[in-house]
């Protein structure tokens, strides 16, 4: 069983749609991730909060919105995406505070197909 | 740009062999070298977290070595298994820490 929950495990969507996807940490991390793995591509790293604070990756189009209320959820809010967004989407964790020695704790995966 | 090169792409070995791979990553500013496995329909596992040059981890059957000065990490794996099945992938954290690029993975099939 993984401390690191993401749900839905699958979502279609049209291109039009508003939809988000949440992820829920139950082993006291204060660090959270949002991964991109699209097909024949390596983890494409989206956002990262850490500490309230975020860090996010540039070439993230604005139709990804991250939202972290606290350090145990994240969120992952999408619209008019594009086809092109279709690929799986990882959320992991990670404690902030050793760094050194901390690895990151993956959830399953959102397997999500633009229409 | 930070570019995690890993080779070989794709390796298919015997079960009992032993095999290797490689995760090539920039030597400046270095901080963290990540390994993780990654089975089909599962998540991402954790193996090893490396930090110093000249750093060997070890978890059964499976070692890692590093070295930050020429900016390569190699995966051993003794005696595979048909359970070793993965792809394994390697991650790299220069200067930020929080920040994790990965490679593209080496998928690994273990023949009975």
């Amino acid at each position: 069983e993984t401390g690191v929950t993401q749900t839905p495990r699958h979502l279609v969507m049209g291109m039009t749609n508003k939809k988000s996807l949440k992820c829920e940490q139950h082993l006291g991390h204060n660090a959270m991730y949002w991964y991109k793995q699209s097909a024949k591509k390596p983890l494409e790293l989206m956002f990262v909060y850490s500490l309230e604070e975020r860090v996010e990756n540039n070439s993230v189009p604005s139709r990804f919105s991250p939202e972290c209320p606290n350090s145990s959820h994240l969120f992952l809010h999408l619209h008019t995406l594009q086809p092109e967004d279709s690929a799986l989407y990882l959320c992991a964790s990670r404690i902030s505070s050793n760094w050194d020695n901390s690895p990151l704790h993956f959830g399953n995966g959102t397997r999500l197909t633009v229409t | 740009i930070l570019n995690v090169e890993q080779s070989p792409q794709s390796l298919h070995v015997q079960e009992g062999d032993s095999t290797n791979f490689t995760c090539s990553f920039p030597s400046s500013n270095f901080y963290a070298l990540h390994w993780y496995r990654w089975e089909t329909a599962k998540s991402p596992e954790a193996l090893f977290v490396m930090t110093l040059n000249g750093d060997e981890k070890k978890k059964g059957r499976i070692s890692a070595t590093l070295n930050t000065k020429e900016g390569y990490s190699y995966l051993y794996i003794k005696g595979s298994q048909p359970e070793d099945s993965a792809t394994y992938l390697c991650a790299f954290s220069a200067g930020s820490a929080r920040q994790l690029t990965f490679g593209s993975g080496t998928q690994l099939t273990v023949l009975p």
